[in-house]
């Protein structure tokens, strides 16, 4: 069964705590994107990666770190310096070089207690 | 820097009622234009591109360079189209994908 998975669905975190969600694609795509979803403010990129061993700040990095050590997983850790962390996160990947069509995860909601 | 503006949070139309969504963009180079569609309960996914010129049911958009718009229209709304609508941008040869605020359409039966 071909797409992107993020686990786990829900994520409780302890404030102080860094925490990291996972997103795996079996698609053979070379980019990859994560997204923080707040009502009312759409989808707002935090990292993406073009590519294996690269990846770019977006627009809200700063509290979040990457890793792209493999071509399928685009893990996204959420460090204490996040200040409102308490979100909805969606993981996308797509074909590199010109994106035709961004496949999305099904998400994961991370409440901060 | 690249933007796309979304001016309604939330829009309702009654049903067979013509639907306008608006999307204006902000960016310096040749832009790719999308408009990606969530409906309750299921993933994010891609409703149209302008480089395709095709229609997605019932849906299309066209480029407007000179007014910067990328507005999806629809003559006769329907129920399953209550969803929420987002547009977004890319520029050729540039991956990273910018996502407007999202608007909310509601067909009214």
């Amino acid at each position: 069964d071909g797409g992107i998975t993020q686990s786990p669905k829900y994520l409780f975190r302890k404030e102080g705590q860094n925490v990291t969600l996972s997103c795996e694609q079996n698609l053979n795509h070379d980019a990859m994107y994560w997204y923080r979803q707040d009502p009312g403010q759409g989808l707002r990129l935090i990292y993406y990666s073009q590519i294996v061993n690269d990846f770019q700040k977006g627009d809200i990095a700063e509290g979040y770190s990457v890793s792209r050590e493999k071509k399928e997983s685009f893990p996204l850790t959420v460090t204490s310096a996040q200040k409102n962390p308490t979100a909805f996160y969606l993981c996308a990947s797509s074909f590199s070089m010109r994106i035709t069509e961004a496949f999305f995860g099904q998400g994961t909601r991370l409440t901060v207690v | 820097a690249q933007r796309v503006t979304q001016p309604e949070k939330l829009l309702s139309v009654f049903k067979g009622a013509p639907v306008e969504l608006k999307c204006n963009y902000s960016y310096s180079g040749s832009p790719e234009l999308f408009w990606y569609v969530q409906y309750s309960r299921q993933r994010l996914q891609l409703l149209l591109r302008h480089i395709s010129r095709e229609s997605i049911k019932g849906f299309t958009a066209d480029l407007n360079k000179g007014e910067t718009s990328f507005h999806l229209k629809k003559p006769f709304a329907q129920e399953e189209d209550s969803a929420m609508y987002y547009c977004a941008l890319s520029g050729f040869g540039n991956e990273k994908l910018t996502f407007g605020t999202g608007t909310r359409l509601t067909i009214i039966p």
